[in-house]
């Protein structure tokens, strides 16, 4: 079976630094991806990790270990309009992603 | 650069009846993929195309469901008949074959609310 588990909500202030989670048990791995989703929007993807280590763009940073099947999402500086969701994905080969259950940010002034 | 085209935005219908999503990827897309989500859940992939092919349907409810993308390019979700389980957001992602960097590109969405 293929099962991504995230923290269900995460709550923090304006201008800390949040880290969301995600362990991965699939079949078939090449990468892990994370995607943010506001309410009633579309999911866009902010980063993917297709080897270990450290991913930086901007203000968001992803983390990934193979070995330990576990990756994470880590938002600096946060600001109001970085509360929405985000979702870790796991590409199980051909480009098919399998997302995880979700984390609910919600950032507080 | 358009993104991907979904219609209609929202749907109401009641059960037993049938529905029909329509999504047109970017163009140059050759993957195209439908993912339902339930409120409060994340994606669950339906079904996913290379251009009129289909990859995976594995998790497509084949009793009811059904999809197409005969010319390789647009795409249609059909539901017949509607269950009050089958409430959810179905979206719309195409994306490029290679390079294989977990990037999908999602459509706004099709809201279907079965009474």
């Amino acid at each position: 079976g293929q099962s991504l588990e995230q923290p269900s909500e995460v709550t923090a202030v304006e201008g800390a630094i949040v880290q969301i989670n995600c362990t991965y048990q699939t079949s078939g791995f090449y990468g892990l991806s994370w995607y943010q989703q506001h309410d009633g929007g579309a999911p866009t993807f902010l980063s993917y990790n297709g080897l270990d280590g450290l991913e930086e763009t901007g203000r968001f940073s992803s983390f990934l270990s193979r070995s330990d099947s576990y990756g994470y999402l880590l938002l600096q500086e946060l600001q109001m309009k970085d509360s929405a969701s985000y979702f870790c994905a796991v590409n199980t080969g051909f480009q098919k992603l399998v997302f995880g259950t979700g984390t609910r940010l919600l950032v507080s002034p | 650069e358009a993104g991907v085209a979904q219609s209609p935005r929202y749907k109401i219908i009641e059960k037993r009846q049938s529905v029909a999503f329509w999504c047109n990827p970017i163009s140059g897309h050759a993957t195209l993929y439908w993912y339902q989500q339930i409120l409060g859940q994340g994606p669950k992939l339906l079904i996913q195309f290379q251009n009129n092919g289909v990859v995976d349907d594995s998790q497509l409810p084949k009793d009811r469901f059904s999809a197409e993308r005969l010319k390789g390019v647009d795409s249609t979700l059909k539901i017949q008949p509607a269950k009050l389980e089958d409430s959810a957001v179905y979206l719309c992602a195409s994306s490029l074959v290679q390079p294989n960097t977990g990037e999908l590109f999602f459509g706004e969405g099709s809201r279907l609310t079965v009474l």
